[in-house]
């Protein structure tokens, strides 16, 4: 079946870079994209952004555009996601899921466990 | 406004039927999933395209949309159904949540 496996929790002082990585196995990579989701502790699911796993293409929210890079690897089925200059509020679970394409809309249908970063200092 | 606006709770008495709404601008627009999320898991896809239910999610769920407001609906809900359920839409490969739905089963 298909799985997307995270890198375990970090915990960074403010100011300092975060890369979660979210290995995926049982299916096509590059026929699919990787959307990155964040829940802060207690809230609801934040849309980061997306990228496909064919060509390479993001689009990231506005919200952390310039602080976000979210990159993939496939000769090892990989998908990554680069948080920098990240400040307290960015503490949070953080979820990468297979991005499917329906025929008339994307959809998430295969999540990661979640990784959890905590900001500290 | 990209907002999903979601009631903050529902409650459902065991075998009877919960509605979720989910509301924004354009939504007539745009096709609608929604996820379910039960504390310390990972959420899971229970409706896609407005009405579309993936293979091993329970009938008992279904979807629907009128103007711009999307509906999920739990017939005959039971115990396990209780968690958090999370409306998104999509627009030029930018997915937008909902605020988030807490649905209590009394």
């Amino acid at each position: 079946q298909v799985q997307l496996v995270q890198s375990g929790a970090e915990v960074k002082k403010p100011g300092a870079s975060v890369k979660v990585s979210c290995k995926a196995s049982n299916y096509t990579f590059t026929s699919y994209g990787i959307s990155w989701v964040r829940q802060a502790p207690g809230q609801g699911l934040e849309w980061m952004g997306w990228i496909s796993a064919y060509n390479g293409h993001t689009n990231y929210a506005q919200k952390i555009q310039g602080r976000v890079t979210m990159t993939t690897d496939t000769s090892t089925r990989t998908a990554y996601m680069e948080l920098r200059s990240l400040r307290s509020d960015d503490t949070a679970v953080y979820y990468c899921a297979r991005g499917a394409w329906g025929g008339r809309s994307w959809r998430n249908d295969y999540w990661g466990q979640g990784t959890p970063v905590i900001v500290s200092s | 406004s990209d907002e999903l606006i979601q009631p903050p709770s529902v409650s459902v008495s065991p075998g009877q039927t919960a509605s979720i709404t989910c509301s924004g601008d354009k939504l007539d627009h745009k096709y609608t999933c929604w996820y379910q999320q039960k504390p310390g898991q990972s959420p899971v896809l229970v409706i896609y395209e407005d009405t579309e239910r993936p293979s091993g999610i329970p009938e008992r769920f279904s979807g629907s949309k009128s103007g711009n407001t999307a509906t999920l609906s739990i017939s005959g809900t039971q115990a396990m159904d209780e968690a958090d359920y999370f409306c998104q839409a999509w627009d030029s490969s930018a997915g937008v949540f909902g605020t988030g739905t807490k649905v209590t089963v009394l």
